[in-house]
Formats: structure tokens, C-alpha cells, sequence
């Protein structure tokens, strides 16, 4: 089994549509969470850290379900920039060492 | 501003012929890592530093080296490059807390990669 398993999509929405994803993880000591974003033959970036209570930046919102063990991340809005392969990243038992899923792609179109 | 760099950006190499490729950063993160990422895969850690000690992961073929002779820098070798071996590499960085920018202490921050041909 992955350590990180996503949905690779393709997420086809049109602009101002809501999209929402997940993925679930298998470590259940998992202590870090965080969204990254990478553009085609680009490096990945950091999107948002993921914390226990939920977090929202701008038009993006993720959460956390440690029982389930599985991260969510919403992108309200959609602008025709937030195409990209969203990565789901956790960090192993060992924190500063994380793991990373094959991502989500979105497609936003006009 | 406080970077990761990669070079070089493209490298072409033949079957079997060494190659090293080099990661510097201006962040001043104790922890450097290497990873293989292949076409629509996740990417892969084939081994990190945190600060001096030199941590591999027990799946990378000894075909992989590293070496990082100070803070700042951080090199991949791969002795003997095979087909399979064409991907981008990515260097990566992270710190402890408190540094500026007041950076997580387990976000990586990613260098723009080398993309490998071997041919």
C-alpha cells in the first residue's frame, strides 16, 4: 500500500467553479500535512501547511481528518492560474522526512 | 531572496558515462535532500543530509552518491548512468523553526530541478 494515495483526476472545472480533493494517507503517526502545487516540468511549492483544526488561504481551504486519516483541499473560485498536479504530502514517523503522492491534476478552463 | 539553485538546469549524458549534478541553497536549512521524479509519478527520496550526517534510503541503488562538503552545497553523482536513470532531480531544503521567514520546520522547499537525458 502507498503512503499517500490521491485521485490523479483530471479535474476538469470551468472558471469560479468550486473543486475539492483528497487523500488519504497510511501513517497513522503522521504528525505534519501540507498541500504542494507543481506546474508541468516544474519544481513543486508549498501551497499550505495543513493543521489539526483546518486552515483557509485566500480561496483555498484544507482539512484534516486524523481518524480517517485522509486531507482534503478546496479551491473555491477557480482561477484559469490554479491549473496545476496538487501533491499531497505527510511527513514520515521520522517528521523532517515526507511523503509524497503522485497529485491530483486540475484543469481550469475558461 | 533566500533561494534553492540547480544546475545545471538541462544535462545530456551517454549510457554509463558519470554525471553530477549540483544544489546549492542561500536559506541556511540544516537538511538537504535528493529526489527522483519520473513523468507523472511522485517524487521519489533517494537520500538526505541533516547537517553532516548523510542519510540513504535503503531502496536507492548504489549507482547514487551524494556529497556535501559545506552548508550550502549538496552534489548527486550517479556513477553509471542508465536509461532508466532519465528523470528530473530535485534538491530540497528544510530547517528548524525560528529561521527568517519564519519557516515549518518540516516544508521542503524545492530547488527548479535538472532535467536528466541519457541517451
Amino acid at each position: 500500500r502507498k503512503e499517500v494515495e490521491q485521485d490523479p483526476g483530471p479535474f476538469n472545472v470551468p472558471e469560479g467553479a468550486t473543486v475539492a480533493f483528497n487523500c488519504t494517507y497510511s501513517n497513522s503517526a503522521s504528525q505534519s500535512f501540507f498541500w504542494y502545487r507543481q506546474d508541468c516540468r516544474k519544481e513543486p511549492k508549498l501551497l499550505m501547511s495543513v493543521y489539526s483544526s483546518g486552515n483557509e488561504d485566500g480561496r483555498f481551504t484544507a482539512q484534516l481528518n486524523r481518524a480517517s486519516q485522509y486531507i482534503s483541499l478546496l479551491i473555491r473560485d477557480s482561477k484559469l492560474s490554479d491549473s496545476a498536479t496538487y501533491l499531497c504530502v505527510v511527513s514520515r514517523s521520522n517528521d523532517y522526512k515526507l511523503s509524497f503522492g503522485a497529485g491530483t491534476t486540475v484543469t481550469v478552463r475558461a | 531572496d533566500a533561494m534553492v539553485i540547480q544546475n545545471p538546469r538541462y544535462q545530456v549524458t551517454q549510457f554509463g558515462k558519470p554525471v553530477t549534478l549540483s544544489c546549492s541553497q542561500t536559506l541556511n536549512h540544516n537538511v538537504m535532500y535528493w529526489y527522483q521524479q519520473k513523468s507523472s509519478q511522485a517524487p521519489k527520496l533517494l537520500f538526505h543530509y541533516y547537517d553532516k550526517d548523510f542519510n540513504n534510503e535503503a531502496d536507492t541503488p548504489d549507482n547514487f552518491q551524494s556529497r556535501r562538503p559545506n552548508t550550502s552545497f549538496c552534489f548527486l553523482d550517479i556513477r553509471s548512468p542508465g536509461l532508466g536513470d532519465a528523470a528530473m532531480y530535485l534538491c530540497a531544503t528544510s530547517g528548524p523553526p525560528g529561521l527568517a521567514g519564519g519557516h515549518h520546520k518540516y516544508e521542503q522547499y524545492f530547488g527548479p530541478g535538472t532535467r536528466l537525458t541519457v541517451t
